[in-house]
């Protein structure tokens, strides 16, 4: 298995621009979320998602966008990027068992936004 | 409010000596607890978790994490440093109420093992 994978790995974008970041995973995991990791802080979730079809809203949402078309893939879009927005982003999954489950992290996707 | 705190931003011990990473938390119930490590450009890896039972829980690498809930305190631990233990370290809990799995993230500390 790959497990969670994250493109691109970097990436420059403009003030203004939109991009969307890609996120999938091949474990069947039902759960997936997507964080922001700035220097020096710990993980903030964006926002997440427990099944095909259903979403919500984290800790930080404001600027960004989600989906959840099918289990493997949740892509974050970024709609008129602004400053505030660079950051490291990760995504991570989890299969839902027992009561509780553990999340397994993609590599990140460095963002900075000029 | 609830949160993870980390109160040493790094850590410093010597190769072959036991090291220590406290984490505190403030949240209501009885959450879970995890343990993740980051190296350099890496994206998180699971350390361990605690959940129920015993107190001492074990890892991945040779951690250890004791739970002490009159404290409210998860810290990590482990008995022999090693070089390669350099990383980064994330403390966090997921509260039981809402049952979504979200975690809550303390900011992090730096582990640094000199040889």
């Amino acid at each position: 298995n790959a497990g969670v994978t994250q493109t691109p790995k970097f990436h420059i974008l403009k003030i203004g621009q939109s991009m969307t970041l890609q996120c999938t995973q091949d474990m069947n995991h039902n759960y997936m979320y997507w964080y922001r990791q700035d220097p020096g802080m710990g993980l903030k979730l964006i926002y997440y998602s427990v099944g095909a079809g259903i979403t919500d809203k984290g800790e930080v949402p404001n600027g960004y966008n989600v989906s959840r078309s099918t289990t493997e893939d949740f892509p974050l879009r970024l709609e008129l990027a602004a400053p505030s927005q660079t950051s490291v982003y990760f995504c991570a999954s989890s299969l839902r068992e027992g009561g509780t489950d553990t999340q397994y992290f993609g590599p990140g996707t460095r963002l900075t936004v000029l | 409010a609830q949160s993870v705190a980390q109160p040493e931003d790094q850590v410093n011990v010597a190769e072959g000596n036991p090291l220590t990473v406290k984490c505190t938390y403030s949240v209501s119930g009885n959450p879970y607890l995890f343990w993740y490590v980051q190296y350099p450009n890496r994206g998180l890896q699971f350390l361990l978790k605690y959940i129920t039972g015993d107190n001492l829980v074990k890892g991945s690498y040779g951690f250890e994490a004791e739970f002490n809930k009159s404290q409210t305190s998860f810290h990590l631990k482990k008995p022999s440093a090693l070089v390669s233990d350099s990383a980064l370290y994330f403390c966090a809990v997921s509260p039981k109420s809402g049952n979504t799995g979200k975690l809550i993230f303390g900011q992090g500390t730096t582990l640094q093992v000199k040889p």
